[in-house]
């Protein structure tokens, strides 16, 4: 069974740092392109950060270029997304998703909640 | 970027009929379209992929038809369990985009 279990959210200030896991199982975390998505409280879903299936491409939302860095270790199953500077409008449940068939998003995390305040 | 509006924002409708949900985006993305259904609390489910195929068990009760710039996905007769906000997403061009959401409530 296909699994994603994202850990690591949780109160940070503004301008802290905070760092998401998003560990897989149930398939070959290798073969596939892997996103953050991200959904602040009572919003749609908003793209933050993509990664091929090495490590060797990145995408970044222009909100999050330079702050945000995605990286990923396929010998040990796990996405990650280390986010810096973080402001209150960063606030969101933030998902992993993998990308299947067509480029959509076939399976999802449970998502981890990011609270920026002081 | 690409825009992806969906309308209407809200949509009551009562158990067994149809529902009709729309998506238009701002310039042609082909067929790379999909639909996700989210319940509260829950993370999104792909429902449909292609536009128009529908993902690994999702009921033949759900349909997406469109390409270019215009995209529906109907639920030809809603049931208690399909009630949910859906969202489009467009895979075409980078970065990746959503529509804002259409929220399926009873009517």
């Amino acid at each position: 069974e296909v699994q994603l279990v994202e850990s690591g959210g949780g109160l940070v200030q503004p301008g802290g740092s905070l760092r998401l896991s998003c560990a897989a199982s149930g398939f070959t975390l290798s073969s596939f392109s892997m996103h953050w998505v991200r959904q602040a409280p009572g919003k749609g879903l908003e793209y933050v950060a993509a990664i091929s299936y090495n490590g060797g491409t990145t995408y970044y939302a222009d909100s999050v270029e330079g702050r945000f860095t995605i990286s990923r270790d396929n010998s040990r199953n796990t996405l990650y997304l280390q986010m810096g500077s973080l402001r209150a409008e960063d606030m969101a449940v933030y998902y992993c998703a993998r990308v299947g068939v067509n480029s959509a998003f076939d399976y999802w995390g449970q998502g981890t909640l990011v609270t920026v305040s002081s | 970027e690409i825009v992806m509006t969906q309308s209407p924002a809200t949509l009551s409708v009562s158990p067994g009929e149809r529902a009709t949900l729309s998506c238009r985006a701002s310039q042609s993305v082909s067929n790379n379209v999909a639909w996700y259904q989210q319940k509260p609390g829950q993370a999104p489910r792909l429902l449909i992929y292609g536009a128009s195929t529908r993902a690994t068990g999702i009921p033949a009760r759900f349909s997406g038809t469109g390409a270019g710039t215009e995209f529906t996905l109907t639920i030809s007769s809603l049931q208690s369990e399909d009630f949910a906000v859906y969202h489009c997403h467009q895979n075409n061009n980078w970065p990746w985009t959503f529509g804002q959401g259409t929220k399926v409530e009873i009517k």
